[in-house]
């Protein structure tokens, strides 16, 4: 299995709402990680989990919310975003080394964020 | 840090024809270089990579990139361009010291194939 699989694929959500977006893989990977992709930009890196601790928050405000249950699972939880915060998300896994973490992102199809 | 530009944010092509992305990267050190295809509605796959050693690098779907210090150059190419090439291209460096892991991406190329 070499999968990385998110859902929901596709999300309308409100200003008040809160919702969670849901990520895992079975590769045996312990670094995930949460990227965030306007429409013809790259990816933009959130938040990175190595064995299961929160190594890197790019400064992502606080309306978003990482959590690394185990080691195949990532979920983001989402609460009074706002309409520029539309945009794919991502998650991506990769083999980890201990305080080195392996390159080599596999990537799910991402879920498709609009805020109303 | 480390960075890459990619000239070129649109590239059209005929099928069969030659396929050249070209990518320029910036660091003080010799970087770990990536490819990654985006097909439409899709996550990002990667192509290929090259970390050290031999600097002509062989990927997936038949694309291959040249690793040029001297020009701090990663280009990719294919021979021949398929219609399913058509996709959006990252090039991608990140570092090689263990606290230097973030991937850096360019800004990207939009490929389309004409039959």
């Amino acid at each position: 299995d070499t999968e990385v699989t998110q859902t929901p694929k596709h999300l309308v959500m409100g200003m008040t709402n809160k919702k969670s977006l849901k990520c895992e893989q079975h590769m045996g990977h312990r670094a995930m990680y949460w990227y965030k992709q306007k429409a013809k930009k790259p990816p933009e890196l959130m938040f990175v989990y190595s064995y299961e601790k929160l190594s890197i928050n790019e400064s992502v405000p606080s309306r978003f919310s990482p959590e690394c249950p185990n080691s195949s699972l990532l979920n983001l939880h989402l609460h009074a975003l706002q309409p520029e915060d539309s945009a794919l998300y991502l998650c991506a896994s990769s083999q980890a080394i201990r305080d080195r973490i392996n390159e080599k992102l596999f990537f799910g199809s991402g879920t498709q964020l609009s805020v109303l | 840090a480390q960075s890459v530009t990619q000239l070129g944010s649109h590239v059209s092509v005929s099928e069969g024809a030659l396929v050249l992305l070209r990518c320029n990267y910036s660091s003080s050190v010799p970087p770990y270089l990536f490819w990654y295809v985006q097909y439409p509605n899709q996550g990002l796959q990667l192509l290929l990579k090259y970390t050290t050693g031999a600097t002509l690098v062989k990927g997936i779907n038949g694309f291959e990139a040249e690793f040029k210090k001297s020009e701090t150059s990663f280009h990719l190419t294919k021979p021949s361009a398929h219609m399913s090439d058509a996709a959006e291209y990252f090039c991608a460096v990140s570092g090689v010291g263990s606290n230097d892991y973030k991937l850096s991406f360019g800004a990207g190329t939009t490929v389309t194939v004409r039959a």
